[in-house]
């Protein structure tokens, strides 16, 4: 069965730093999908970034990258020149392939980060 | 404008009074999913429908049930609640374009309930 892990439950970055969240995860799959969301004290999920299994190359979104490592099954997050805006609770997701024939999604715990001004 | 509704936002119930959370898409997608949150567990998966009539488990079904007799509806049943099923509620839908590579997973607002 696949899990993913997020080891750190809470994290801390000054304001207009940079800081990077970690996910793992465990798969015997080949082909799946990775995601960060964001979820702010509304509570509203927000889908940051994801990455496709089959791409070497890592996604970007503005001020949020990833740094996927296939083999080490590692998918990390980087957020560069923090913003206030950015605390808020952040989950990694692991997807199979459509190919699979489902859509099941299996979240980590998730790590709480906090921005300090 | 693509939205995924959810109803109530939040609500109080007792031990054992039926209830059902409904959860409402725009977007013509097939697929929708169920979820609970609570702290320290991250989102665990509840039931998901790939479309009409077919629905499927997730990792924590016990105690739910759920029907798709519409592709735009998926309600959430609590037969019998029990205080352990007191979490936030988060439906979702998926739309597919491109075989699958480009889909996005839509959230509702979430629903909090508290089984006394």
């Amino acid at each position: 069965a696949q899990t993913v892990t997020q080891s750190q439950p809470e994290m801390s970055v000054q304001e207009a730093e940079t800081v990077t969240l970690s996910c793992t995860y465990d798969t015997s799959e080949s082909d799946y999908y990775l995601f960060w969301y964001k979820q702010p004290p509304s509570r509203q999920m927000i889908l940051v970034i994801r990455q496709e299994a089959y791409k070497q190359q890592n996604a970007t979104e503005n001020r949020f990258s990833v740094n996927f490592q296939k083999a080490a099954k590692s998918f990390s997050l980087k957020i560069s020149d923090s913003q206030l805006g950015d605390a808020a609770m952040y989950f990694c997701a692991y997807r199979r392939s459509y190919t699979s024939g489902t859509y099941k999604y299996i979240f980590g715990t998730g790590t709480r980060l906090k921005v300090l001004a | 404008e693509a939205q995924v509704t959810q109803n109530p936002r939040y609500l109080i119930t007792v031990t054992g009074k039926k209830l059902t959370v409904t959860c409402s898409q725009n977007m013509n997608h097939e697929y929708m999913s169920w979820y609970r949150q609570d702290p320290g567990l991250g989102l665990r998966q509840i039931y998901y429908s790939m479309n009409v009539e077919v629905t499927d488990k997730g990792d924590v079904p016990e105690g739910y049930k759920v029907s798709r007799k519409e592709k735009r509806n998926f309600p959430l049943i609590l037969e019998s609640p029990s205080p352990n099923q007191t979490s936030l509620y988060f439906c979702a839908s998926l739309g597919t374009s491109g075989g699958g590579r480009t889909d996005t997973q839509y959230f509702g607002p979430g629903t909090r309930l508290t089984v006394l």
